[in-house]
């Protein structure tokens, strides 16, 4: 199964871009990556998803390079509210559907 | 208010009994997850059902049992629950493989 490793943590301000960024060196053929974001005493809740090359939504864009060994999370222009953890995963579709989060990227916003 | 709901939202328990925590959806998914959190640190899948009467083990299936009898319903069963068991227990779903997963509120587990 593929395994993702991102930061364990980020700091940023007010009105910056930030860029998470997720290896997934064993990332097989039909596999997807996705993004969730999960603030305290919440569930997680689906930010972004692709497969390759880049993709962009209200929220968020997801850039991943051509080998599809990594990925990036760019949230641009961050507010107080965007104080979260950051879950990268790589969908197992030929495993099952397992849906398998990591230890996530926990961003701090500051003013 | 279509969703995915569970319960209880927190419960203490002595050590040694058994406790069911529910999960229901409604929005007709296929998929349906049970994760546990504990404090600072991310999510493990506990057991999971990509339809209706199968089940599959995640990454900390012992101690826990699950079952899938239709598609709205996902409870998860500590038969005899330990005081490691203490946690924050999400229930999720999804209608397929690759789409977006929709999670409960949490039930706050205490066992002591």
């Amino acid at each position: 199964l593929a395994k993702t490793t991102q930061p364990i943590s980020m700091d940023s301000y007010e009105g910056q871009e930030v860029n998470i960024t997720c290896s997934h060196n064993n990332i097989a053929t039909n596999d997807y990556i996705t993004w969730y974001q999960q603030f305290p005493s919440q569930g997680p809740r689906f930010i972004i998803q692709g497969y390759k090359t880049k993709v962009t939504n209200e929220v968020a864009s997801l850039f991943i390079p051509a080998d599809r060994k990594s990925s990036t999370l760019s949230l641009p222009r961050v507010s107080l509210s965007d104080t979260a953890v950051y879950y990268c995963l790589v969908d197992y579709y030929n495993q099952g559907g397992k849906l398998i989060f990591g230890q996530g990227t926990e961003l701090s916003v500051k003013p | 208010i279509a969703g995915i709901t569970q319960a209880p939202t927190s419960q203490i328990l002595a050590a040694g009994r058994r406790m069911t925590l529910r999960c229901t959806q409604d929005m007709r998914h296929n998929a349906m997850y049970w994760y546990r959190q504990d404090l600072g640190l991310g999510l493990r899948l506990i057991h999971y059902s990509n339809t209706a009467g199968t089940t599959g083990k995640g990454e900390v299936p012992d101690g826990y049992s699950v079952s899938r009898a239709n598609t709205d319903d996902f409870p998860l069963t500590l038969a005899s629950a330990v005081p490691s068991q203490t946690s924050v227990y999400f229930c999720a779903s999804r209608r397929t493989g690759r789409s977006e997963a929709f999670f409960g509120q949490g039930t706050r587990l205490t066992v002591v």
